[in-house]
């Protein structure tokens, strides 16, 4: 079935430090990819997605590209702030080829700690 | 303003008794979903639902129940045969389109307790 691997946490960082998170997968058809936010006692948010190979998602200074070759969807960030602490999820969703209900699965997960 | 609301946002049980979690939806989506999260383990899918009156068990469905009787609504029973029900449940919907990229809008979360 689908899978999602993370590296695993904490991440711990100063600020304005770079960021990565990796992220892999397994999947069966063309998945799109996402990656989620989630901050103290709230629900999750959606950060970037990319839907095929070689798109680049980004928003509020994060990317991750969709590279199909190394199954990879790795998150980024030039220069982190305080207030990017968080977890922070990488999920897929099948496409063609898979199931088409949409169903996500999820990475475990990784903490981010950015200290002043 | 459009989104998905659950209540309550705290909640006890005691050992033995049936607890329902509230879920609405006002984006007018079709599908709505069902998620456990514990530490460490990420998000698991318990049950999902894509039309009214119709739903399918996720990955992690025994010991809970839901119902889909109107569209905007989708409650979780985490009933007394559930052995862990501590944990963090969130509610999640989407459109469902021909594409198969369906991107779910979360609500805030219910913390269930058992005392």
């Amino acid at each position: 079935g689908d899978s999602v691997t993370q590296m695993e946490g904490p991440v711990t960082l100063s600020e304005e430090a770079f960021l990565t998170i990796n992220c892999t997968y397994t999947a069966t058809g063309y998945p799109s990819l996402f990656w989620y936010v989630q901050y103290p006692g709230e629900g999750l948010q959606l950060l970037l997605k990319a839907t095929k190979a070689d798109d680049k998602g980004s928003n509020k200074g994060f990317e991750a590209t969709y590279r199909k070759e190394t199954t990879s969807f790795h998150l980024e960030k030039g220069s982190v702030q305080v207030s990017d602490s968080a977890v922070y999820f990488c999920a897929l969703t099948a496409g063609a080829g898979g199931t088409s209900y949409g169903k996500l699965t999820f990475g475990q997960g990784t903490i981010l700690t950015v200290h002043p | 303003d459009g989104g998905i609301t659950q209540s309550p946002k705290y909640l006890f049980r005691k050992e033995g008794q049936n607890v329902t979690l509230s879920c609405e939806q006002n984006l007018n989506h079709d599908a709505m979903y069902w998620y456990r999260q514990d530490p460490g383990q990420g998000l698991r899918l318990i049950y999902y639902s894509q039309i009214v009156n119709d739903f399918q068990k996720g990955d992690i469905a025994e010991g809970y129940s839901v119902s889909r009787e109107k569209k905007e609504s989708f409650p979780l029973t985490v009933t007394s045969a559930q052995k862990n029900p501590t944990a963090f449940y969130l509610c999640a919907s989407s459109i469902i389109s021909g594409r198969g990229y369906n991107e779910q809008f979360f609500g805030p979360g219910t913390r269930l307790t058992v005392l």
